[in-house]
């Protein structure tokens, strides 16, 4: 079956920071990739998505994330991080004929000052 | 193990018939859960927030009547097609919430419904 893995919890950064937020999936072909954000009780909001073609994908609010097939993995990046980027992000994958979408555990980003 | 429990995972009906799907936090007790559907190969569409205590609050363009969402205990929520058709198949799945995880998301393994 497949699975997804954002092997980081919860993470730290200082405002104006870089970031990365990993992600791996296991699935023998290639799948379709989110990387989605929950904002403090809002739902889910989609950052940026990967069907195929580029690997380089540009998202809202500055995000990208690059899909490298020999790693297995979907991270999420942005250059310069701000106070209001923190938040739960989920990585997701969409895998097989029935469509079925499987999420990460989730990384929460926490922005100091 | 898992902290959300959805079921079923996969249902097959009979245009103009009804399906329950079930939403159940383990663990903990939900303080907001919310109900996404799927479109193959695209993202998800939340279709409504279900806080404790409260009616659900659905998204635009989102039928009330068609998608009856009922959060019956602070652990169970269900979302019932009624009257489905063909373009109600889908992959619908649940989210759960709760203040004493500070509002962390988890989520349902998701149902697959598939209306003949």
């Amino acid at each position: 079956a497949q699975s997804v893995t954002q092997p980081d919890i919860h993470i730290t950064v200082s405002e104006g920071a870089s970031l990365e937020l990993r992600c791996n999936y296991s699935y023998g072909a290639t799948p379709y990739l989110f990387w989605y954000v929950q904002s403090p009780g809002q739902g889910l909001q989609l950052l940026l998505k990967y069907f195929s073609g580029d690997t380089l994908v540009q998202g809202i609010k500055g995000f990208e994330a690059e899909f490298k097939r020999s790693q297995s993995s979907f991270n999420l990046r942005k250059p310069s991080v701000h106070w209001s980027d923190a938040a739960e992000y989920f990585c997701a994958v969409v895998t097989g004929t029935a469509s079925k979408l499987t999420f990460g555990t989730g990384t929460r980003l926490q922005v100091t000052l | 193990g898992a902290v959300v429990s959805q079921h079923p995972s996969r249902v097959i009906c009979k245009s103009g018939t009804s399906v329950k799907i079930e939403c159940r936090s383990l663990d903990f007790q939900a303080t907001t859960m919310f109900w996404y559907r799927q479109f193959p190969k695209q993202s998800l569409m939340l279709m409504a927030t279900s806080n404790e205590g409260s009616k659900a609050t659905y998204e635009q363009g989102v039928e009330k009547d068609k998608f009856l969402i009922n959060h019956a205990s602070l652990t169970l929520s269900t979302l019932t097609v009624t009257s489905a058709h063909p373009e109600d198949s889908s992959f619908y799945i649940c989210s759960v919430s709760s203040r004493a995880n500070n509002e962390k998301l988890f989520f349902g393994s998701g149902t697959q419904l598939s209306v003949l």
